[in-house]
């Protein structure tokens, strides 16, 4: 079984400012974690995933998210957030053994750029 | 890079009329396609989860016989809602995956689904 929560349905900051989306998950096995980005009426873009490499994870757009399996989260910041940055971001988890490897999506953050 | 496309991106049907949504893979075989659905201001609920060349697997509590999915090829599946009504109304997502790349989906650009 595996879930993901993720704190805050609405985060607001300035731009320029430090970006941070929380995501805590849930796996009963060793997990695949994923950040993605989705804009209005659009389907999901892929910002970063975790595939048990590195455990801090650089993406696209200046995003970038570290893996704490003591804490199990995968937070997501950037260090200075763009007006571009405004929009839905999903956290999601799949399972690492082959054939179970459908992703769970939290419930969605969005986040909003006040000029 | 891989893609997918998706089509219709918005359609707009009667009550009682049937849709089918395509979501083909442009470049890569999706051995496994999964099919969600989104309601505004929400998360992506996995409808089902379909196979090349295999009966789709539903996720408890969607209509099997309401939301009929083929994947009769490496490159296209479709989800046909029939029989649709006013509450089948939400955004509906395809993902692909290739089975030889582990945690790589690929995301269909979405239909937006109004039933009238």
């Amino acid at each position: 079984a595996q879930s993901v929560t993720q704190l805050g349905s609405h985060v607001s900051v300035s731009e320029g400012a430090l970006v941070l989306l929380r995501c805590n998950y849930s796996s009963s096995v060793p997990p695949y974690l994923f950040w993605y980005v989705q804009y209005p009426n659009q389907g999901l873009q892929l910002l970063l995933k975790y595939t048990s490499a590195a455990t801090l994870v650089k993406g696209i757009n200046g995003f970038e998210a570290e893996f704490k399996k003591s804490e199990t989260s995968f937070h997501l910041t950037k260090p200075s957030a763009h007006m571009s940055d405004a929009a839905e971001y999903f956290c999601a988890v799949s399972p690492t053994n082959f054939g179970n490897e459908k992703l769970t999506f939290g419930t969605g953050t969005r986040l909003t750029i006040i000029p | 890079g891989a893609v997918v496309s998706q089509h219709p991106s918005r359609v707009i049907c009667k009550s009682g009329t049937s849709v089918k949504i395509e979501c083909r893979s442009l470049d890569f075989q999706a051995t496994t396609m999964f099919w969600y659905r989104q309601f505004p201001k929400q998360s992506l609920m996995l409808m089902a989860t379909s196979n090349e060349g295999s009966k789709a697997t539903y996720e408890q509590g969607v209509e099997k016989d309401k939301f009929l999915i083929n994947h009769a090829s490496l490159t296209l599946s479709t989800l046909t809602v029939t029989s649709a009504h006013p509450e089948d109304s939400s955004f509906y997502i395809c993902s692909a995956q290739n089975s030889r790349q582990v945690a790589r989906y690929t995301f269909g650009s979405g239909t937006r689904l109004t039933v009238v």
